[in-house]
Formats: structure tokens, C-alpha cells, sequence
């Protein structure tokens, strides 16, 4: 089975400051982890991925994403925050060794964020 | 760049009726997907079709059925509608199934009321 969990309904972070919106993974196999971000009314932007490679992966917006294996987690970062960053937040995983789970990606629940000026 | 359109974008529908929701890609892509959304639920997958001429079930596809008409089109049905059904619902691609690594990408959604 392969899950994914944000411990956070919200988080909230001033103008300018660093923020991090948390993720963590269950798959049996080896993970193929994705951010995804909504806002108001709006469908799902692709952010980015980590497929395999380098743990630190950059994405849109400049926003990046550490993997770490050993504490199955896949936090998304950004070092100053923007009042436009305000969105949902969507943190998604496929088990790259299971074939049955329907060729599709678990979501959380997501996180929004408020960025306040 | 239209990507994965939608229609409608909002529906409101009684007890009982039926409709269709429906989605076109223009990215070439195999693969096609429905999802809906809850408050609190997160995205929650209905129907998959890993490529044109095959289609199969997701998590929660009681209630609902589909048609992928071609490769560029993926259809959600709704028979008989109930208040349950209240969600919106996301249309998505992508090039290859997931399992490859492959980006999923999504339409800009479809708002639904059954009353």
C-alpha cells in the first residue's frame, strides 16, 4: 500500500520568511514523490518531483523539496515566502514497484498556507 | 496551451438525474484519470484509463462510470445522482502511466451540487 500524510491542515508564515510545508511517505518500494499546488478555484500546478538522483530537487515559483529516505519524508521549502504563495498545498506519491495500485498518485489531504504581508 | 479542459465547469443537478462530465486533452497523452475532491479528504481517484481501449477503477468508483472515447477523451457518468456526489471533480493526463515517473497533469476542474 502507499500512503502520504501532511501532519498540517495550515501553515502560516510571514512575508519574507523561509517556509516549509511537511510531507511524509509510506510505499513498500522505492517512491516517486510529487508537490502539487491549488489555488482558489482553480485546478492542480505541477511543482515538481523526485523520481531518483539528487535529493534536493528545484522546482517553479523557487520553490525545492529535500527526499530523505530514512525519515520517509519529502518537505517542500521556500527561503522567502510570498503573499502570492498563498494556495493549497498537495503532497503526492507512487510506488515506483507496485503496478496495481491503479497507475495513479495518492494525495494527502493538503496544507494551506497563508503568507501574510 | 489548453491542456485538459473540462466541461461544465459548474452543474447543479437534482436527486436522481443523470449527466456527463467531460474531458479532452490535447498533449498526446496515454494515459487519463478522474478525481474528485472533499473538503478535508484530499483528492481521492474515481476511474483510471492507463491507455486508450482500457479503463479501470480507482478508489471510489461506486456510483459513477466512464468512456474513453479516444485517446484524446475520458468521460465521467454519473447515472443516477446523489447528494454524496457534491464534489469537485478533476480531469487529468499524463504521458505514461504514473509507475514511469510521469507528471500528472489536470484540468481546471468541475464543480457539482446534487440538491
Amino acid at each position: 500500500a502507499q500512503s502520504v500524510a501532511q501532519p498540517e491542515d495550515q501553515v502560516n508564515v510571514a512575508e519574507g520568511n523561509p517556509l516549509t510545508v511537511k510531507c511524509t511517505y509510506s510505499v513498500s518500494g522505492n517512491p516517486y514523490l510529487f508537490w502539487y499546488v491549488q489555488y482558489p478555484n482553480r485546478g492542480l500546478q505541477f511543482l515538481l518531483k523526485y523520481i531518483t538522483g539528487d535529493n534536493l530537487v528545484k522546482g517553479s515559483y523557487g520553490f525545492e523539496a529535500e527526499f530523505n529516505k530514512s525519515q520517509t519524508s519529502f518537505h517542500l521549502k521556500k527561503p522567502s515566502a510570498l503573499v502570492s504563495d498563498s494556495a493549497l498545498y498537495f503532497c503526492a506519491v507512487r510506488d515506483a514497484a507496485n503496478s496495481n495500485s491503479g497507475y495513479a498518485l495518492n494525495f494527502g489531504k493538503g496544507t494551506s498556507l497563508l503568507v501574510t504581508p | 496551451n489548453a491542456g485538459v479542459t473540462q466541461t461544465p465547469k459548474f452543474q447543479v443537478l437534482k436527486t436522481g438525474q443523470s449527466m456527463t462530465l467531460q474531458c479532452a486533452q490535447d498533449m498526446n497523452h496515454n494515459s487519463m484519470y478522474w478525481y474528485r475532491q472533499d473538503p478535508g479528504m484530499g483528492l481521492r481517484l474515481i476511474y483510471y484509463s492507463a491507455s486508450e481501449g482500457t479503463t479501470d477503477k480507482g478508489e471510489v468508483p461506486n456510483g459513477y462510470n466512464v468512456s474513453r472515447l479516444n485517446k484524446r477523451e475520458f468521460s465521467l457518468r454519473l447515472e443516477s445522482a446523489a447528494p454524496s456526489q457534491t464534489s469537485v471533480y478533476f480531469c487529468a493526463s499524463s504521458a505514461l502511466p504514473v509507475d514511469s515517473g510521469n507528471t500528472i497533469y489536470f484540468g481546471e476542474g468541475s464543480w457539482l451540487t446534487v440538491v
